[in-house]
């Protein structure tokens, strides 16, 4: 069964725009990471949060996490057509398995 | 360094049959595990393994099973295909847990016909 739930479930800009997508969960968890996938490809590793941190950056990707609300959000800043992809939040608690949310697909216009 | 590779690529199958799926983690990656992705269902666990144990698995039928050798390559089979097995099924190692960042290959596209 799915953990997070990923809003919106699509989501469409333009080049040059700021993304933000929004994860929920439900129980507590140790970390929570995001991943991209093209196309029905592998997914792509982004970046990973760990439940005492509240922000951390990586190039143009910004992730907060709000354990009080169980949400965590992907700032993809400056946004690129190869951008294009569908993104997941991913959860993992103490002896459970990693539990992937149902996706945003993002769509960047040139 | 290689990535995870995952073979075949592409494997179309008919009901009953059963199915073994190949992953090859990155080298010094000792925790594979196995998902499903189906456009109804998402991305669904199935199990994990480390050491060549089975640390986690999903809510699947005893149908679906996987082994890990002491290389770290690991399978997963299949028995009896139904329908609704058809999916794309992606591996990924870590160096340890699923805490850690996951490397996920190129998938297997099972077709069950």
């Amino acid at each position: 069964s799915q953990q997070g739930e990923e809003d919106p479930q699509a989501l469409s800009i333009q080049e040059g725009e700021n993304a933000t997508m929004n994860c929920s969960y439900k129980t507590s968890i140790n970390n929570l990471q995001w991943y991209r996938q093209n196309s029905g490809r592998g997914l792509v590793h982004l970046i990973l949060i760990r439940s005492n941190e509240r922000e951390k950056h990586s190039g143009r990707l910004r992730v907060t996490l709000d354990t009080s609300k169980k949400s965590s959000s992907l700032l993809i800043t400056a946004s690129r057509a190869a951008d294009t992809a569908s993104y997941f939040c991913a959860t993992d608690a103490t002896g459970n398995d990693m539990r992937f949310g149902a996706g945003t697909r993002l769509t960047v216009k040139p | 360094k290689a990535g995870v590779t995952q073979t075949p690529r592409y494997l179309i199958k008919t009901r009953g049959q059963q199915v073994t799926l190949s992953c090859s983690p990155i080298s010094g990656h000792r925790s594979v595990s196995w998902y499903q992705q189906t456009p109804g269902q998402g991305l669904q666990f199935l199990f994990e393994y480390f050491s060549e144990t089975q640390r986690n698995k999903g809510n699947f039928p005893g149908r679906f099973s996987g082994r890990q050798f002491s290389n770290s390559r690991s399978e997963m089979n299949v028995s009896t295909l139904e329908l609704g097995d058809s999916a794309l099924y992606l591996c990924a190692s870590s160096l340890s847990t699923v805490s850690y960042e996951q490397y996920f290959g190129p998938g297997t596209r099972l077709t069950v016909t």
